[in-house]
């Protein structure tokens, strides 16, 4: 089936620094992506969300990305901070079905 | 402060007991979603419900259980059928019967021995 899925398991980056995260998606019906953010232990938190009409999203510190020709999607943040070590996943929806989740990104921040 | 409670944080269990996990909102959200994550990957639905006294299988709701009994609340059970029950369990929540802009509580995990 279609489904969510992540270029690099793992990413470290040295404080300061900006992050790249990225995710491949297969599903051209899809209309509608979101980053989120998951520290060990913890439930998900939403960080921003993009539909399927933009190409660009911009938040505090983090940018999404969206490229359909290629079905490619990435999380950029900005001075990356130790804070920000954590669990990225990417999930997508087509329609009213529900939430596909990628496998995740762990970044991990080099002080 | 309002936002979505699990409890306990942490669960031991027998195997062969059914077991509930509690999942309470004060978000006023009407729907209301089960997942279960596994070590290095991503969030599987389990159960979700977008109204009271309605709910609906998810991709792998076999071995589980859910009531929707009041807007806030939707314990998931875990019975002796599941065949590998140690996860971490997530409960989510959003406004409309939407799967957008979920609100994820804390997590349990369960461990089954």
């Amino acid at each position: 089936g279609e489904s969510v899925g992540l270029h690099l398991p793992t990413l470290s980056v040295q404080e300061g620094d900006n992050s790249i995260i990225n995710c491949a998606y297969s599903n051209s019906a899809s209309d509608y992506f979101i980053w989120y953010k998951q520290e060990s232990g913890k439930g998900p938190q939403f960080i921003i969300d993009i539909r399927s009409n933009m190409d660009k999203r911009q938040g505090q510190r983090v940018t999404v990305l969206l490229n359909k020709t290629v079905k490619h999607l990435s999380l950029q943040i900005a001075a990356t901070q130790p804070g920000d070590s954590a669990v990225y996943f990417c999930a997508e929806i087509a329609g009213n079905t529900p939430l596909v989740f990628g496998k995740g990104t762990r970044l991990s921040v080099i002080a | 402060d309002g936002g979505i409670t699990q409890s306990p944080k942490y669960l031991f269990r027998k195997e062969g007991q059914n077991v509930t996990l509690s999942c309470e909102q004060n978000l006023n959200h009407d729907a209301m979603y089960w997942y279960r994550q596994d070590p290095g990957q991503g969030l599987r639905l389990i159960y979700y419900s977008q109204i009271v006294n309605d709910f609906q299988k998810g991709d792998i709701a076999e071995g589980y259980s859910v009531s929707r009994e009041k807007k806030e609340s939707f314990p998931l059970t875990v019975t002796s059928a599941q065949k590998n029950p140690t996860a971490f369990y997530l409960c989510a929540s959003s406004m409309g019967p939407t799967w957008l802009e979920q609100y994820f509580g804390p997590g349990t995990r369960l461990t089954v021995t």
